[in-house]
């Protein structure tokens, strides 16, 4: 089973700032199969960013993701109210499909 | 639009089973995998399991074998999962996906509450 392990646990930010969310993955993976769900209190997950690095229907152009191999990044250029949840990372490169713990962005 | 109605929250006593639908719609029910993926309170997100309309064959996450059945009525469009020996620790939401295509869990059911109390 691939392990995803997410940096930071927590990442404190102002609105307008720029994040940087990491995942690292256990064993390469394709990057076709590397995903990122955004996820407010008391919701189910919203995917954001498939394959890597494309966007999913009505996501803003300041969220997008990279990465290839064992390591991929998720990035807000600038932070919205909005923004500031939980975000998870998954791979469904090889079964089974896992994901990783989440980062919450807060407010500083 | 593609959407996925999940039944309401469920309060159950150790050792119980629980049966929890996903009603579908705006899409072509038998074509894509039904996933569902459930979470602790304040955890991650865990993978337990899939099936495949048409056909009904499934796959179940290792830690949930022989507690899991995944079930589905082409009829009504609408996908089951039942989980049986219910502990404390299985408190949690759950939640219905739909891999929508190349392993993507593209729209996700709004969550069942499962409370396994005494």
């Amino acid at each position: 089973e691939i392990v995803l392990t997410q940096s930071p646990g927590t990442l404190s930010l102002s609105p307008g700032e720029r994040a940087t969310l990491s995942c690292r993955a256990s064993q390469s993976i394709s990057s076709s199969y590397l995903a990122w769900f955004q996820q407010k209190p008391g919701q189910a997950p919203r995917l954001l960013i498939y394959g890597a690095s494309s966007r999913a229907t009505g996501i803003p152009d300041r969220f997008s993701g990279s990465g290839s191999g064992t390591d991929f990044t998720l990035t807000i250029s600038r932070l919205e109210p909005e923004d500031f949840v939980v975000y998870h990372c998954q791979q469904y490169d090889s079964a089974p499909p896992t994901f990783g713990q989440g980062t919450k962005v807060e407010i500083k | 639009q593609v959407q996925l109605v999940q039944s309401g929250a469920e309060v159950k006593e150790p050792g119980a089973s629980v049966k929890v639908s996903c009603k579908t719609s705006g899409y072509t029910f038998n074509d894509l995998y039904i996933h569902w993926v459930r979470q602790a309170p304040g955890q991650g997100l865990e993978w337990m399991g899939w099936i495949y309309p048409h056909g009904g064959g499934t796959k179940y996450a290792q830690k949930f074998q022989g507690r899991v059945t995944m079930t589905r009525d082409m009829s009504i469009s609408t996908a089951y999962m039942d989980l049986s020996g219910l502990k404390s620790d299985d408190t949690a939401m759950y939640y219905c996906t739909r891999d929508g295509h190349d392993r993507t869990f593209d729209y996700w059911g709004q969550g069942t509450l499962v409370t396994v109390s005494s």
